[in-house]
């Protein structure tokens, strides 16, 4: 059984940047595309972008382009999250999770999830 | 991108009644069922419940069924348990940016 395990929660000052990380245990990430989804308090979930490390593609939600950068390492054991110039309203949990399929896939449904690291940004 | 509207945001039912929540997308989901359903509970990383728009994942009671295609998704619960009262989100993934709806929450009457 694969799980994910996400970095501690992180406290930023609005402007500055955060990296989330998440380790798959029980296995590798080779075939397996990673997601991260936000929820901030009180909301509803929501899909930044996703990484295949295999083909060593993103992508990302039009929202959070050019501020949201999202890679693994080699071999794929473990994915980022960088997401930068941050700001009050980026304060969420941050999820990563797991699919078999990446974009428009028939797999692509995210049947693993992290534990969530929250983010607090505050002056 | 894809927009997905939830509907009823509020779900206020007993348990043993049935649930149906629905999630309509704003245009046509790629292939038709690229859909899934997840649950999630305060406190709790989300939960896959349903794929494909009618697949339940590894372990989903069968009281949970999925169903629709194109732009109109229904998610069932048959008889609600204690442990179904729950916020359920539908999320497609039918284009390379994927997209959550704002989910239903399905709370005690």
């Amino acid at each position: 059984q694969v799980h994910l395990v996400q970095s501690g929660a992180e406290v930023k000052k609005p402007g500055s940047s955060v990296r989330v990380s998440c380790k798959t245990s029980g296995g590798s990430l080779s075939s397996d595309a990673i997601s991260w989804v936000r929820q901030a308090p009180g909301e509803g979930l929501e899909w930044l972008g996703g990484i295949i490390p295999i083909f060593n593609t993103a992508n990302y939600a039009q929202k959070f382009l050019g501020r949201v950068t999202i890679s693994t390492d080699a071999p794929p054991t473990t994915a980022y999250m960088v997401l930068s110039s941050l700001r009050s309203d980026d304060t969420a949990v941050y999820f990563c999770a797991k699919s078999a399929g990446f974009g428009a896939s028939a797999k692509s449904y995210m049947n693993v999830w992290g534990n969530g690291t929250t983010v607090i940004v505050s002056s | 991108d894809i927009e997905l509207t939830q509907s009823p945001r509020t779900l206020s039912l007993s348990p043993g009644q049935r649930a149906t929540l629905s999630c309509r997308a704003s245009r046509s989901v790629s292939s038709s069922t690229y859909l899934a359903w997840y649950q999630q509970k305060p406190g709790q990383a989300p939960r896959l419940l349903i794929y494909g728009a009618s697949n339940r994942a590894s372990g989903i009671p069968d009281r949970f069924s999925g169903s629709g295609s194109g732009t109109d998704f229904t998610l069932t619960i048959s008889r609600l348990e204690p442990e179904d009262f729950a916020v359920y989100y539908c999320q497609q993934y039918g284009r390379s940016v994927w997209t959550f709806g704002q989910g239903t929450k399905v709370e005690v009457k």
